[in-house]
C-alpha cells in the first residue's frame, strides 16, 4: 500500500507570492490533516478534513486555506507569503479523524526569501 | 499551543542502554501517542495509548500513561544507533476537537 504522498518536496517562494501544497493520503483514508513545523513553534496543527468537511482549524490567520477534494486527496495554499511562513509542512492521513493512529507524508519544506 | 511538555529535550546515551522520555500535557486526553521524527522528516507512529489504559509495549518500547498526574513515559529498551531521532508526544483530547496536539519533542542520540 503506498504512504502519504506529498507534492512538491521543497520549494521556494518570494514573500508576497502564494503557495498551493498537495497530499495524497492512504487509500482509503478519508481523513487528512495539515501541520506546521518550524523551529520556534514546534508542530502546530493547521486543519482537519474529513470527507470533504473542513472538522478543525488551528490558530493561524485566514491566508491559511485548505480543501479536500471527493478522491480525499487535499490540498492547503497560503497566500501573500511571509518570512515566518518558511517551514516543514506535513501532511497525515488517518482512517478515522485522530483517535486512531495518523500516517504522515515526508512533507514539503518551504522556503520564503 | 503546545499541549505537552517532553522532559528531557536532549538525550545522549551509549548503545545497549535504555532511554526514558517523558510527556506532561494539560487537559484531559481521550488518547495519547507518541512518534519518532528522523532528521526533518515525516513522523512514523509509534504507539498509542488510550485514558483507560495504563501501559503497553510494542517489541522494545513501553508507554506509561497516568491520567491522574497527566503524564506520560516512554522506554525504549536495549537502544540502537537506529533509535537515534526526535520523539514526540501527541494528545488527542475529549473535547470533540479530536486533532493531534504535540509536545516539544526530545532528541534522542544513541553513541555507538
Amino acid at each position: 500500500k503506498a504512504g502519504v504522498t506529498q507534492t512538491p518536496r521543497y520549494l521556494i517562494k518570494t514573500r508576497g507570492q502564494q503557495v498551493t501544497l498537495s497530499c495524497s493520503p492512504i487509500s482509503g483514508h478519508r481523513s487528512v490533516s495539515w501541520y506546521q513545523q518550524t523551529p520556534g513553534q514546534g508542530l502546530q496543527f493547521l486543519f482537519e478534513y474529513f470527507s470533504e468537511t473542513q472538522r478543525n482549524k488551528g490558530n493561524f490567520p485566514g491566508r491559511f486555506s485548505g480543501r479536500q477534494f471527493s478522491n480525499s486527496r487535499s490540498e492547503m495554499n497560503v497566500s501573500t507569503l511571509e518570512l515566518g511562513d518558511s517551514a516543514l509542512y506535513l501532511c497525515a492521513s488517518s482512517q478515522q479523524p485522530s483517535n486512531t493512529e495518523a500516517f504522515f507524508g515526508q512533507g514539503t519544506r518551504l522556503t520564503v526569501v | 499551543s503546545q499541549q505537552g511538555e517532553e522532559d528531557p529535550q536532549a538525550l545522549s546515551i551509549q548503545e545497549g542502554e535504555n532511554a526514558t522520555m517523558n510527556c506532561s500535557y494539560k487537559t484531559s486526553i481521550n488518547n495519547l501517542q507518541w512518534y519518532r521524527q528522523n532528521s526533518g522528516r515525516g513522523l512514523v507512529h509509534l504507539i498509542l495509548i488510550r485514558s483507560n489504559e495504563r501501559e503497553k509495549h510494542s517489541g522494545r518500547l513501553r508507554v506509561t500513561l497516568d491520567t491522574s498526574k497527566k503524564s506520560s513515559s516512554l522506554l525504549i529498551t536495549a537502544s540502537r544507533a537506529a533509535d537515534t531521532a526526535s520523539y514526540f508526544c501527541a494528545t488527542v483530547t475529549n473535547f470533540g476537537n479530536e486533532k493531534l496536539t504535540f509536545g516539544t519533542g526530545t532528541r534522542l542520540t544513541i553513541i555507538p
